[in-house]
C-alpha cells in the first residue's frame, strides 16, 4: 500500500513553544491531507483537512491560529502547534489520499503519528 | 446528524471467532471502512464495502447492509496479537470519512 511519513514521532517541548509536525506522501499526490488528535482510550478526531495550494478547512472547535496547517506540495503538509500548552499533549495523526483516485472514496493512509508532550 | 456507534469494548477467546458490528447513519453513503489501531500506533487499513454482501481477506472478513446502515467486521482464530482497537469508518456524500469511537478487543488465553 500507499506510504505516509510523519515526522517526528515523539516530541517533548517547554510550554509555549512551538512544534512542526510533517507529514509526507512518499509514492503518491495527495492534494488533501488530514490531521487528526487522539485522546488515550478516544477515536480519531478530525481537526482540519489540509488541500494543496489553499487554506486549511477547520472543524468546529478547532483554533486555526494555534494549529497552523500548510500544504504547498502534492507531497508534504505540515502542522505547527503555536506557544504549546500542557493540554496541547496527545497523539497527532495525519492522513492522506492518492489524488489519482480523486473523488473516489479510497482508503485513506496514515502517518505514524507524533506524540506530542508539552512540559 | 451523521452518527456511528459500536461497542465500546468486546472480550473475546484465542481461538475463537468475533463479530464487531457498526451501525451508521451518514448524510450520503461511499464505502465503509474498517481499520486496526494498536495502542500508541497509528490506523491500519482492513477492509472497505461499497456494495452489500461480504469481503473476506483471509481471517478477517467485513459485511455490509446499505439498507440497514449496517456493517460488521468477523475475525476467525483470534490470535493475541488481534488484541486492538477497531474503528468504522463512512465516507459521506463529500467523501469525508466519519468515525467511530472504536471497539477495544481484548483477547484472551
Amino acid at each position: 500500500g500507499a506510504v505516509v511519513s510523519q515526522h517526528p514521532s515523539r516530541v517533548i517541548c517547554k510550554s509555549g513553544t512551538s512544534v512542526k509536525i510533517e507529514c509526507r506522501s512518499l509514492d503518491f499526490q495527495a492534494t488533501t491531507m488530514f490531521w487528526y488528535r487522539q485522546f488515550p482510550k478516544k477515536s480519531l478526531m478530525l481537526m482540519a483537512t489540509s488541500n494543496e495550494g489553499s487554506k486549511a478547512t477547520y472543524e468546529q472547535g478547532v483554533e486555526k491560529d494555534k494549529f497552523l496547517i500548510n500544504h504547498a506540495s502534492l507531497t508534504l503538509s505540515t502542522l505547527t502547534v503555536t506557544s504549546a500548552h500542557p493540554e496541547d499533549s496527545s497523539f497527532y495523526i495525519c492522513s492522506a489520499r492518492d489524488v489519482g483516485r480523486e473523488g473516489v472514496n479510497t482508503e485513506a493512509f496514515f502517518g505514524q503519528g507524533t506524540r506530542l508532550t508539552v512540559v | 446528524g451523521q452518527n456511528i456507534d459500536q461497542p465500546t469494548e468486546m472480550t473475546a477467546t484465542e481461538g475463537a471467532i468475533v463479530q464487531i458490528n457498526c451501525t451508521y447513519q451518514t448524510s450520503g453513503f461511499n464505502g465503509l471502512f474498517w481499520y486496526q489501531q494498536h495502542a500508541g500506533e497509528a490506523p491500519t487499513f482492513l477492509s472497505y464495502n461499497v456494495l452489500d454482501g461480504l469481503e473476506e481477506k483471509g481471517r478477517f472478513s467485513s459485511f455490509l447492509s446499505r439498507s440497514k446502515g449496517y456493517s460488521y467486521l468477523l475475525l476467525k482464530e483470534l490470535q493475541m496479537k488481534d488484541s486492538a482497537s477497531y474503528l468504522c469508518a463512512v465516507g459521506d456524500s463529500n467523501y469525508q470519512l466519519i468515525w467511530g469511537a472504536g471497539t477495544k478487543l481484548i483477547i484472551k488465553p
